[in-house]
């Protein structure tokens, strides 16, 4: 089982320009989020999906916007990308809410 | 809201020595789950606690979660090379749908 897959692994922008990042699960899981990681600031929630056809806020969504496209795809998307969006973004799934998360290997963004 | 603190930030150990980060909750938790992150990698969860007092071991690693549900905190007994990385943890409480993460704590093993 490959687990949570992201693409792209790496990705350069221009401050304006907009780009989706991609994630699947083939572990049937309910919940999945979206986090970003910068240098000691740990792990952030972006967004999260509790289940299929839901979503919602975590703790830093100004700029970005999601969509849970079936159960195994939730998408993140950069419309109008700032130098303060370059971070490590990681994609996570769980059985369910509150359940251990599984995370994918993680897009390094930088944006210039 | 709920916040998480973890200490220390980071931690240099040499590599036999003994190895302890914590973690503390402004509010009580209803379960904590601990993860480990390699350099470059991605964070993998290592262990779920969840009834107060709850002690588990995994081989050289020792978790515990406060009478409270407040602090919990993970033990490496003699560190080898290979327990380099960031330790994070990661609780709930009852009134949060979602995990809130501390913000980690970097192990670094001398040889």
């Amino acid at each position: 089982n490959a687990g949570v897959t992201q693409t792209p692994k790496f990705q350069v922008l221009k401050t304006g320009q907009s780009m989706t990042l991609q994630c699947a699960q083939d572990m049937n899981h309910n919940s999945m989020y979206w986090y970003r990681q910068d240098p000691g600031m740990g792990l952030r929630l972006i967004y999260y999906s509790a289940s299929e056809g839901t979503t919602d806020k975590g703790e830093v969504p100004n700029g970005y916007n999601v969509s849970r496209l079936n159960k195994r795809e939730f998408s993140l998307r950069l419309e109008s990308a700032a130098p303060s969006q370059t971070s490590v973004y990681f994609c996570a799934s769980s059985a369910d809410q509150g359940q251990p998360q599984h995370f994918g290997d993680g897009t390094r963004l930088s944006i210039l | 809201g709920q916040q998480v603190m973890q200490i220390p930030q980071y931690q240099h150990v040499q590599e036999g020595e003994d190895f302890t980060t914590y973690c503390n909750s402004s509010t009580t938790l209803s379960n904590i789950q601990w993860y480990k992150q390699r350099p470059g990698g991605h964070p993998v969860f290592l262990i779920q606690l969840v009834k107060s007092g709850e002690v588990k071991k995994q081989k050289r690693l020792t978790f515990q979660f406060g009478e409270a549900k407040k602090n919990s905190s993970l033990h490496i007994t003699a560190t080898q090379t290979t327990d380099v990385g960031t330790y994070f943890c990661a609780g709930r409480s009852g009134s949060a749908r979602q995990l809130t993460f501390g913000s980690g704590t970097q192990l670094t093993v001398l040889p």
